[in-house]
């Protein structure tokens, strides 16, 4: 069965580093969307993506992030200098089109900023 | 903004036993979907809903799109110890686009074997 990938599934990092999270949705999906989870808390929508751009975004997602499709198959988001609370699991999910709004999650990168 | 609230918070039950969890909120939602995580993992979609009334099924769940729009619940029977997880509803509101899905905070499920 298709299934969203991610890596990868633990990122360690320095407070002010970039990091890049890359993800693979199911091949034949349209739409795609990065969520994070706080330890403990719900899960928060970031941003969606469909034809190469940012169809929405939450106030979560600042000038420090960014997404980008570069290829056919990966789907990436770039924190650019990462901060403490920036520590969460980041999941990519992907819906397949226009006509259902079931969205299929990968497992997951957890990112610890240091 | 917009959020959902989900009851109970937690629950601790016994294996076999029924159970019963809803997700509310204050304006009117065109999808509701109810997901599973496992700790560390993602989650997973149970059950997709979107109509008002609707009642699906997927093998011992069950849940419904609430009438009012602004509600649903989800049933488990016959719980087994793999059902343990936590549970959370989502959904898209008529308030923002069809693109964003709203996750309430979950409903913590223990089983007791």
């Amino acid at each position: 069965e298709p299934e969203v990938t991610q890596t990868p599934s633990h990122q360690v990092t320095q407070m002010g580093q970039e990091v890049i999270l890359r993800c693979v949705p199911i091949s034949n999906h349209l739409y795609f969307y990065w969520y994070r989870q706080i330890l403990g808390q719900k899960v928060e929508f970031l941003v969606s993506f469909y034809n190469n751009e940012i169809s929405e975004k939450s106030e979560i997602f600042d000038d420090q992030f960014s997404v980008e499709r570069p290829d056919g198959s990966n789907f990436t988001l770039k924190i650019r200098s990462t901060k403490l609370e920036d520590s969460a699991m980041y999941f990519c999910a992907s819906r397949p089109g226009q006509f259902t709004n079931e969205q299929f999650f990968g497992p997951g990168t957890r990112l610890t900023v240091l | 903004g917009q959020q959902l609230n989900q009851s109970p918070q937690s629950m601790f039950i016994q294996e076999g036993e029924d159970v019963s969890m809803n997700c509310t909120s204050s304006s009117i939602f065109n999808t509701w979907l109810w997901y599973k995580q496992d700790p560390g993992e993602g989650p997973v979609l149970l059950i997709a809903l979107y109509k008002a009334g609707e009642l699906t099924s997927n093998g011992r769940l069950t849940a419904q799109f609430g009438i009012t729009r602004k509600d649903s619940f989800l049933n488990i029977s016959a719980s087994i110890p793999s059902d343990v997880g936590i549970y959370f509803c989502a959904g898209q509101s008529t308030k923002t686009s069809y693109d964003k899905v709203i996750f309430g905070p979950g409903t913590s499920l223990s089983v007791i074997p």
